[in-house]
């Protein structure tokens, strides 16, 4: 079983809708979960943090369900600019530091 | 404040060849990490430096790949006699020193390497 699993998609939606994606982790001592952006080409760039409350930074919301292993990210009203592979990440920790990435999901926007 | 620096951004290099790619942290970040996105992947951890000491190289293959951060200077990933199976985006990031929390990695452009 894979670290961290998602849906590669892609996911082709209209501008303007809303959009979910989910993700699992195996390693139930992880404290620490991200979802990080990652364009064509490019580097990834953190999107934002994930907490159990609940995490929401304007069209954005994450949410992480311990009990579950599970993560997700709401995007709400969707641009052209959205259109990115967004990657769930889970923070190893401890001593080691290291980001564990899931393989992305595929996001195309469409006008 | 620039941010974090790779070079080169591409590398093209014959199997059996040496290819070194070299990241600068972004100023006042001591951590160093390298992480490699094959085609169709996701990226995967290889190696965490500090200064002058490897942290945890538990990603890194044990063969013909090494990395160092020396006291002057960039961090260096060093992968000898190149293979097809190589051909990958080679990612740093860095962080700022502490260990108390979460410290967000910056991550560099990426080299693109491909052995033919």
């Amino acid at each position: 079983r894979k670290e961290v699993e998602q849906d590669p998609g892609p996911f082709n939606v209209p501008e303007g809708a809303t959009v979910a994606f989910n993700c699992t982790y195996s390693n139930s001592a992880s404290q620490s979960f991200f979802w990080y952006r990652q364009d064509c080409r490019k580097e990834p760039k953190l999107l934002m943090s994930v907490y159990s409350s609940g995490n929401e930074d304007g069209r954005f919301t994450a949410q992480l369900n311990r009990a579950s292993q599970y993560i997700s990210l709401l995007i709400r009203d969707s641009k052209l600019s959205d259109s990115a592979t967004y990657l769930c990440v889970d923070y190893g920790g401890g001593a080691t530091n290291k980001l564990i990435f899931g393989t992305g999901t595929l996001l195309a926007v469409q006008p | 404040n620039a941010g974090v620096m790779q070079n080169p951004r591409h590398l093209v290099r014959r199997r059996g060849q040496e290819a070194r790619l070299r990241c600068s942290p972004m100023k006042g970040h001591s951590h160093v990490y390298w992480y490699r996105q094959l085609p169709e992947e996701g990226l995967k951890f290889m190696v965490y430096l500090q200064k002058e000491n490897i942290i945890d190289e538990s990603g890194m293959p044990k063969e013909r790949f090494s990395a160092e951060f020396p006291k002057e200077g960039p961090s260096i990933l060093r992968i000898q006699q190149v293979v097809r199976g190589d051909s990958a985006a080679y990612f740093c990031a860095s962080s700022p020193p502490g260990r108390l929390s979460y410290n967000e990695q910056f991550f560099g452009p990426g080299t693109r390497l491909t052995v033919l």
